[in-house]
């Protein structure tokens, strides 16, 4: 089973933020946090991931509560092309390629003009 | 970067019959996955290579379901006989041997009538 949750669906208005909320109150202290999306018809795309600190890419951002109980993604300026199923998941890293993501049901996030 | 590469996009078969997706990975990855998403879900681990070893294959119906990695670099996933249920978007995924982070191809989409 999935050790996060989210909501099932939200709206954002185009041209503004985008926070996603997922709780992750089981995590353990060698799991990230990773975040993919998947648009319709496309496979998921990675989108970012941490461990602790706060992370930014040309993507996103991803803020970690200091207990690391929960998380935010902030797609800074929401587009109509952001629409899409966003999904939280944690996955341990022992500094090789091991493990797979187990995907929950993710958030569907609506960008609306 | 050329990134994973699935073919066929789309295949619609009968019951009973045979079918088989093939993938790319992203050169120099050692790591392969194959995933199965059922529409509605999150998609969910079928298979995973490293290199050309199997590292889990717990969740593949093995009656049916077959995958192989000659060589470590492509791979193939066989569904014989087909059932209804098999209906679903096969994702192949590859990681690199010294990082978590998974990339997918933009999937296989199987019909079974």
């Amino acid at each position: 089973d999935a050790k996060t949750t989210q909501p099932p669906s939200m709206d954002c208005a185009e041209g503004r933020a985008a926070n996603l909320p997922c709780n992750h109150s089981t995590i353990s202290g060698n799991e990230y946090v990773y975040w993919y999306r998947q648009i319709h018809s496309q496979g998921p795309q990675y989108i970012i991931h941490g461990l602790k600190n706060n992370e930014t890419n040309e993507m996103a951002s991803l803020i970690i509560t200091e207990d690391r109980k929960s998380s935010t993604l902030i797609l800074p300026h929401a587009t109509l092309r952001d629409t899409a199923v966003y999904y939280c998941i944690a996955l341990p890293n022992y500094g090789g390629s091991q493990g797979n993501l187990i995907f929950g049901k993710g958030t569907k996030l609506s960008v609306k003009p | 970067e050329a990134g994973v590469a699935q073919s066929p996009r789309y295949k619609i078969i009968e019951k009973r019959q045979s079918v088989a997706f093939w993938c790319n990975p992203i050169s120099g990855h050692a790591t392969l996955y194959w995933y199965q998403q059922i529409l509605g879900q999150g998609p969910k681990l079928l298979i995973q290579f490293q290199n050309n070893g199997v590292v889990d294959d717990s969740q593949l119906p093995k009656d049916r379901f077959s995958a192989e990695r000659l060589k470590g670099v492509d791979s193939t996933l066989k569904i014989q006989p087909a059932k209804l249920e098999d209906s679903a978007v096969y994702l192949c995924a590859s990681s690199a041997s010294t990082g978590n982070t998974i990339y997918f191809g933009e999937g296989s989409w199987l019909t079974v009538v």
